[in-house]
């Protein structure tokens, strides 16, 4: 089992529409938990970053987390079509005191539809 | 964003031959990261910096160097290219302090023929 699993989609939904992207974590020492977009040829640009479990908003971006169940969920609210990407969810445990590598989903292909 | 420029954006080589991509931050994080892109496979760490001279390896380092002689350069260098090392790589960089987020560069893209 790996560590981070993350359905790869394609996901494709009608713009406007309330937009569900989640992933299931199997390491309980994972406590920072991120959520980035990638456009096509374009490098991993950070779109929400938390601690621990409970919710975090900036403006249509919601980012929830429940360590309980290992499960993080991105939601993004009025779905645009410059939305299209792929997300991907990353973790990693508490820093050491120096560098930590992120563990990462393999990402979800996001599809808006004008 | 954190203001990373990653060089070649592009590469083709032949197998055996030895490559270096470089990695240069405007931001003057003290910590960097290698990593790769692979379908199928997300994003894995190959290497990582705390700081000048100070590196360690990641979770896919076998074939794979760095060195990082100044605060905002980090090079990997793959000694003798193979076909399984053609993948997209980015670096990041993150500030000193606990558990700083990471931003990224925008890849390179490595063909090994």
């Amino acid at each position: 089992q790996k560590e981070v699993e993350q359905d790869p989609g394609p996901l494709s939904v009608p713009e406007g529409a309330i937009v569900s992207l989640n992933c299931t974590y199997s390491n309980s020492a994972f406590q920072y938990f991120m959520w980035y977009r990638q456009y096509s040829r374009k490098g991993p640009e950070l779109l929400m970053y938390t601690y621990s479990s409970g919710n975090k908003e900036d403006g249509r971006f919601t980012a929830q987390v429940d360590k309980s169940s290992k499960y993080i969920s991105l939601f993004i609210r009025d779905s645009q079509p410059s939305d299209s990407a792929t997300y991907l969810c990353a973790m990693k445990p508490p820093s050491g005191g120096g560098a930590d590598g992120l563990t990462f989903g393999k990402g979800t292909h996001l599809i808006i539809q004008p | 964003d954190a203001g990373i420029t990653q060089s070649p954006r592009h590469k083709v080589t032949e197998t055996g031959t030895p490559v270096t991509l470089r990695c240069h931050q405007t931001e003057n994080h003290r910590y960097m990261y290698w990593y790769r892109q692979d379908p199928g496979h997300g994003l894995r760490l190959i290497h990582y910096s705390y700081g000048v001279k100070d590196t360690d390896k990641g979770e896919v380092s076998d074939g794979y160097s760095v060195s990082r002689s100044k605060t905002e350069d980090f090079l990997l260098t793959l000694e003798s290219a193979t076909s399984s090392q053609t993948s997209v790589y980015f670096c990041a960089t993150s500030s000193a302090g606990k558990d700083q987020p990471q931003h990224f560069g925008d890849g390179t893209r490595l063909s090994i023929l």
